[in-house]
Order: C-alpha cells, then structure tokens, then sequence
C-alpha cells in the first residue's frame, strides 16, 4: 500500500549529537517537505523538494539539512542537536500535477537532553 | 510576503451544534484550498478542499465555501459530534506554487 513512513518515531539524545530523520515514500510523489511541528501548534516548514537533486530552504531551515538523491528519499540531518531542537518532524509529500494534497508520515518525536 | 490567518483560533461547540472557522490569505492569484484535520497525537489529513473555480463544496456534514474577492475561504462543520475535536489547518496554494499552512484552530465538541 502507498504510504510515507518515518523512521525512528521516537528518538532521545544528548545536546551535539548529529542525526538523521529519514523519510521514505512509495506514493510516486515528486514533491516532499519537512515540517517541525509542537504538539497541537502551527507547521513550520524547514525544507522542502521538487525533485531529484533539488532541495530548498523554508521558514525555519537554520541548523539542519535535506538531500534527495533517489525520488523516495527525503532524509533531514542535525548537525549538532541542541534542547531547542525538541519536537515533533512531520515529512510529507505531494505530487506535482493536480490537487497538490500533501499527505504525511507518523511523524518522529525528538528530545534532546 | 504571503500570509494566512485563520479566525477563531480556538472553538468550542455544543455537540450537535455547528462550527465555522475562516481562513483569510493574501494571495489573490492562490488557486487551491484544502483544510486538513490533526486529531491528538495523529498526522495531518484532507479533509476537503476546493479550486477557485467552484465557490462551495459539501461532502456529507463539512462543506467548504470560496470568497476571492474577498480572500477567505471558510470550512462549515454540521451537527457536530465529538470525534470533530481535532486542530484544522487551511493550506492555500500560492501562485508560486507554494502551500502555506495556517497557524490552526482547535475545535472542541462538548458532549
């Protein structure tokens, strides 16, 4: 079944710690993001993709950065994690030509010590 | 830049009762605008959208309604009932192609 799926869903580490949130389609989708979310609160965009090979910085893109190599595959990295990093990651992913819906991961909840 | 507001930010209803919350943008060239619904501890989803050629759209109990002119776009809950409490986020399409999230509202459904 079509899905995007986040990988770890929950993940808790030390301040300067570099990570990566990995994020992976089967829509067929050309379009990803990533988003920083608090529990209820507004979506930040921090990255987001159009295709292989281009990446592009949102709102909130300081600290951290995206690549896509392959279509399916949309990892984001912290350098260096610090507590003002806690949240929740949501990566999404819409196709190019019609309706545009975005359809979302599980999202993966971090914590940083 | 481009800016959406959604009004009020946080609804409480009577279950049964209906709900209205409204997203302004400021884009007058936006062609999309879908509103999705975030239960607790769940991910986004569509829950109805229009294009800006059609000025409203029902789908069982939410309805969506389009004002260009004015810039708004409003979703319309009917007889609400307690699995309706979740944030909804209005996301309108620039024409730059861009989707910009609105900050949310919460709505409640008091049983």
């Amino acid at each position: 079944e079509a899905d995007i799926y986040q990988t770890p869903r929950y993940l808790v580490i030390g301040t300067g710690k570099k990570i990566t949130l990995e994020c992976s389609q089967t829509m067929g989708h050309d379009k990803m993001y990533w988003y920083q979310q608090d529990p209820g609160m507004e979506l930040h965009l921090i990255h987001y993709s159009y295709g292989v090979n281009s990446t592009e910085k949102g709102d909130l893109s300081s600290e951290s950065t995206v690549s896509r190599i392959r279509t399916e595959h949309f990892p984001l990295t912290l350098e260096s994690a610090r507590p003002s990093h806690t949240s929740q990651y949501l990566c999404a992913s819409s196709a190019i030509q019609g309706h545009n819906e975005q359809f979302f991961g599980p999202g993966t909840r971090l914590t940083v010590l | 830049g481009e800016n959406v507001e959604q009004h009020p930010s946080t609804l409480s209803v009577q279950e049964g009762d209906s709900a209205v919350i409204k997203c302004t943008y400021s884009d007058s060239a936006s062609n999309y605008f879908p509103w999705y619904k975030q239960e607790l501890g769940k991910r986004p989803q569509l829950i109805i959208d229009i294009r800006s050629n059609v000025g409203e759209k029902k789908d069982q109990r939410i309805a969506v309604t389009l004002n260009k002119t004015a810039k708004h776009f409003s979703l319309h809950i009917t007889e609400t009932q307690p699995e309706d409490s979740a944030v909804y986020f209005c996301a309108p399409k620039t024409s730059y192609d861009k989707v910009i999230f609105g900050p949310g509202t919460s709505l409640s459904v008091i049983p």
